[in-house]
């Protein structure tokens, strides 16, 4: 049981270059969730999906997009990466049916840095 | 909106002593509120869910009480060790579906011998 594994662990960008971040995880949950987290700010939300099929925007969702075609899976896209993209990439898992909490599982993060 | 505040100064405490960190809320209370550890270089790691129906949660050497009167969450850390450094973040869940949490910026506890 690997919980939620998040892949690259770190990434150097040129502005305007793509790149997709991956989440994976193997607890059956619902609920996924992609947030940044930048120093003095704590963690924002990006965007999050209820399921297999679907996606919804979060606090900070420009100049990203998400798609959850799998329930395992989350991939977070940068289409045109800029400087202020700079920062750590969390993902995050919760609820399962029948569970007692919604406590949510994070990755171990992603360290990405625009130039 | 639905805000969580934390002190952003580092607490430096000695070992064996009691630590306690603040988690402030403004507006409405959230049904529950969740109590995480994160690591340097590492995602946060879930510690303890307080209910808004319940004035006080423990769990080994941790404790975490619910104040809906004072709008706030204490967090304590008893007979503290050099282990426990870390940074302590708090989360309020958001209205909305999707059990969609708002974290505080955490507090960076260092424990010293």
């Amino acid at each position: 049981n690997a919980g939620v594994t998040q892949t690259p662990k770190f990434r150097v960008l040129k502005t305007g270059q793509s790149m997709t971040l991956l989440c994976a995880q193997d607890m059956n949950h619902e609920y996924m969730y992609w947030y940044r987290q930048d120093p003095g700010m704590g963690l924002r939300l990006i965007h999050y999906s209820v399921g297999e099929g679907t996606t919804a925007k979060g606090e900070v969702p420009d100049g990203y997009n998400v798609s959850r075609l799998k329930k395992q899976n989350f991939l977070l896209g940068l289409e045109s990466a800029a400087p202020s993209q700079t920062s750590v990439y969390f993902c995050a898992s919760s609820y399962s049916p029948g569970g007692s909490t919604d406590t949510q599982y994070f990755g171990p993060g992603t360290r990405l840095t625009v130039l | 909106s639905q805000k969580i505040e934390q002190n952003s100064e580092a607490l430096n405490i000695q070992e064996g002593k009691t630590a306690t960190l603040t988690c402030n809320y403004t507006n409405y209370s959230p049904a529950y509120l969740q109590w995480y550890r994160q690591d340097p270089g590492r995602g946060p790691v879930f510690l303890l869910l307080i209910r808004e129906n319940e004035k006080e949660k423990r769990k080994e050497r941790l404790k975490v009480t619910f104040d809906t009167t004072l709008k706030q969450s204490l967090f304590h850390i008893t007979a503290s060790q050099p282990a426990d450094s870390a940074t302590y973040l708090c989360a309020r869940i958001l209205t909305g579906g999707g059990n969609k949490l708002t974290f505080g910026t955490g507090t960076q506890l260092k424990v010293e011998l």
